[in-house]
């Protein structure tokens, strides 16, 4: 079967770093998405990456080994703003995006 | 960026009633729309996905004649509630993206919230 696996909930410093794992095992890959969703609304998306390697937005950066089927979602500076739930996503061989349970992140002054 | 535009914010309505929720893309042409359901403190689930001009396929588990999806145009889908019941109030979300695959992705709706009394 298809599982995305990343921890439940995290908690982190305000102007601090913080690292989100994501594991995965689908049926293919097409490409991995990092989302972003305060609760009550709807995610909105912060990242792609589809080639291994380090993609940086900003203070937010995602990293992909496809080899190892994980990626992660990097957090600098951490603002109280940035708690929210963190939803990783992959794209499988059907192009249908798998979604993780979300990761909440919790900043604390 | 992409715009997604979702219908209403909220909506409570009796039990029996049918609720129609529309989710159009303001500013490029959906190939591909999503609908999903979300209960509190949960992970988004899949209702279906609809492309244009094609019936719309469900997910396991969801009921085709409760939930009835029209994408009759590359930048409007319509989710329909039929008869809802109190075990439907959800949050109700739809996603549109450009392109089958590639690196497009989803953009969603700022959701639904659906409260059936």
């Amino acid at each position: 079967g298809q599982n995305i696996d990343q921890p439940t909930e995290m908690t982190a410093t305000e102007g601090a770093i913080v690292q989100i794992n994501c594991t995965y095992q689908t049926s293919g890959f097409n490409g991995l998405f990092w989302y972003q969703q305060h609760a009550g609304e709807a995610p909105t998306f912060l990242s792609y990456n589809v080639l291994d390697g380090l993609e940086e937005k900003g203070r937010f950066s995602s990293f992909l080994s496809r080899s190892k089927g994980y990626s992660y979602l990097l957090l600098k500076e951490l603002q109280m703003k940035d708690s929210a739930s963190y939803l990783c996503a992959v794209r499988d061989s059907n192009y249908q995006l798998i979604w993780g349970a979300g990761t909440k992140l919790i900043i604390k002054p | 960026g992409a715009v997604v535009s979702q219908h209403p914010s909220w909506v409570i309505c009796k039990s029996g009633t049918s609720v129609k929720i529309e989710c159009r893309s303001l500013d490029f042409q959906a190939t591909t729309m999503f609908w999903y359901r979300q209960f509190p403190k949960q992970s988004l689930m899949l209702m279906a996905t609809s492309n244009e001009g094609s019936k719309a396929t469900y997910e396991q588990g969801v009921e085709k004649d409760k939930f009835l999806i029209n994408h009759a145009s590359l930048t409007l889908s319509t989710l329909t509630v039929t008869s809802a019941h109190p075990e439907d109030s959800s949050f109700y979300i739809c996603s549109a993206s450009h392109l089958r695959g590639g690196n497009q992705p989803q953009h969603f709706g700022d959701g639904t919230r659906l409260s059936i009394l």
